[in-house]
Parts: C-alpha cells; sequence; structure tokens
C-alpha cells in the first residue's frame, strides 16, 4: 500500500532542476508532499487533490495525475536550503495515511 | 508557539521493560498519529485517533498502544519493547478538516538493547 518513489536518491548543483516521482497501486484521493530536512521533523509543502490539478511553493511545485495515480514534484533551480528528504504521502482509505519511502536530495554549490 | 511536542527525545531501553513517549499538542487538532521512520522505509503509521477516546490501527500497530483521553494528548506506549522497535518515532496532529496538513513533533530516538 506504500506509494513508490523514484529515484530514491539525487544529487544537484545549484540551479539544477529535478524530479521526484510517486505512484500509487491503489486509487488516490489526495496526494501530499512532505520534505524532511537531516535530523528534523517533516514539514508539509503542498496538497493537491482529485483533478489533475499543480500546485506551487517558491520554485518547487508538483501535479497529481489520478488517473495514472501519480504525482510529480518539480524542484526548478534548486538551492542548497532544497536539500533533505522528500516524502509523498497519500490518504487512500479511511483516515489512515501512507507515506512512499523517500527521496533523498542533495543540492552541492 | 503552535507545536507538537514530544518527550523524552532520546531513549536506550533493556527488552521487556514497559515505556511510555508522550506526545502533546497545543493547535487544538482533532487528528494525531503516531509513525515511526526506518531506514529506507520512509514513515510508516502505528496508530492515529480522530478525536478523544477514538483510535485505531495503522499499518503497523504490532506491539504497540496508545489512548487518548485527552484532545491534547496522545502518548504511544511499548508494553513489552524488543529490539524490533528500536526507530526514530514522530507524532503529528492535523485539524479534522485539513487531516493532510500534518504538524509533526521534533521526534524520538529509541533503542532497545
Amino acid at each position: 500500500q506504500q506509494p513508490v518513489q523514484s529515484p530514491q536518491a539525487v544529487i544537484l548543483r545549484e540551479g539544477e532542476d529535478a524530479v521526484i516521482n510517486c505512484s500509487s497501486s491503489k486509487a488516490l484521493y489526495s496526494v501530499h508532499w512532505y520534505r524532511q530536512k537531516h535530523g528534523e521533523a517533516p514539514v508539509f509543502l503542498m496538497i493537491l487533490l482529485k483533478g489533475g490539478e499543480q500546485k506551487g511553493h517558491e520554485k518547487i511545485s508538483a501535479s497529481f495525475n489520478e488517473k495514472k495515480q501519480q504525482s510529480s514534484l518539480y524542484l526548478t533551480a534548486s538551492q542548497l536550503s532544497y536539500s533533505g528528504t522528500y516524502f509523498c504521502g497519500t490518504e487512500i482509505s479511511g483516515n489512515q495515511f501512507y507515506f512512499g519511502t523517500g527521496t533523498s536530495l542533495t543540492v552541492i554549490p | 508557539e503552535a507545536q507538537v511536542t514530544q518527550n523524552p527525545r532520546y531513549l536506550i531501553t533493556v527488552t521487556g521493560k514497559k515505556l511510555t513517549v508522550t506526545c502533546s499538542q497545543n493547535m487544538n487538532h482533532e487528528y494525531m498519529s503516531w509513525y515511526r521512520q526506518d531506514p529506507g522505509l520512509g514513515l510508516r503509521q502505528i496508530y492515529y485517533s480522530m478525536n478523544v477516546e477514538v483510535t485505531d490501527k495503522g499499518d503497523v500497530p504490532e506491539g504497540y498502544k496508545v489512548s487518548r483521553k485527552e484532545k491534547r494528548n496522545f502518548p504511544l506506549i511499548l508494553e513489552s519493547p524488543s529490539p524490533n522497535q528500536t526507530s526514530l518515532y514522530f507524532c503529528a496532529s492535523s485539524p479534522r478538516l485539513a487531516k493532510n496538513i500534518q504538524y509533526f513533533g521534533a521526534g524520538t530516538r529509541l533503542s532497545v538493547l
């Protein structure tokens, strides 16, 4: 039931772009994205609801394709502060949440 | 300041010795949840609570208990800890109408010897 994220890890230079994918074998009601910096708690970034919407947060945006049960997180012109582990999360049924295994993103100067 | 507070932050214990990790939130949130985080496995939900006296199992509830006697508190109880419960634990809370937007505590790193 756990969403699958890819890639598992990515290293970028400042200013480069990255895409993190999240897919589920179950129908999705919504997808949410969190970022966890090393040694800290996860922090909510954004939520996407049914309808194929796309949302943005600074230079980080995301899309949600409910038919394909997939979501993608786009990081453009990456900054050092973007480093961390990104998790997608889904609410598949009822009030239970499942998170992906995470994607480690490292931005280097 | 709005926050979710977990205690203790670090805990080393021995197999079989009962322990409780406390979680308290000051945002009047209805929904609270416990997760464990293990390398390569991401965050996995242990238990959650929709409101006072309403709790339910998450994905990995075996070996854990919870209670929700007050809205602000949601303690995690390990009656007889085992080494496979060595992990990083997070408590989270969110409002009923925005359950997806969860606020996480700072985490509790537990080692069971």
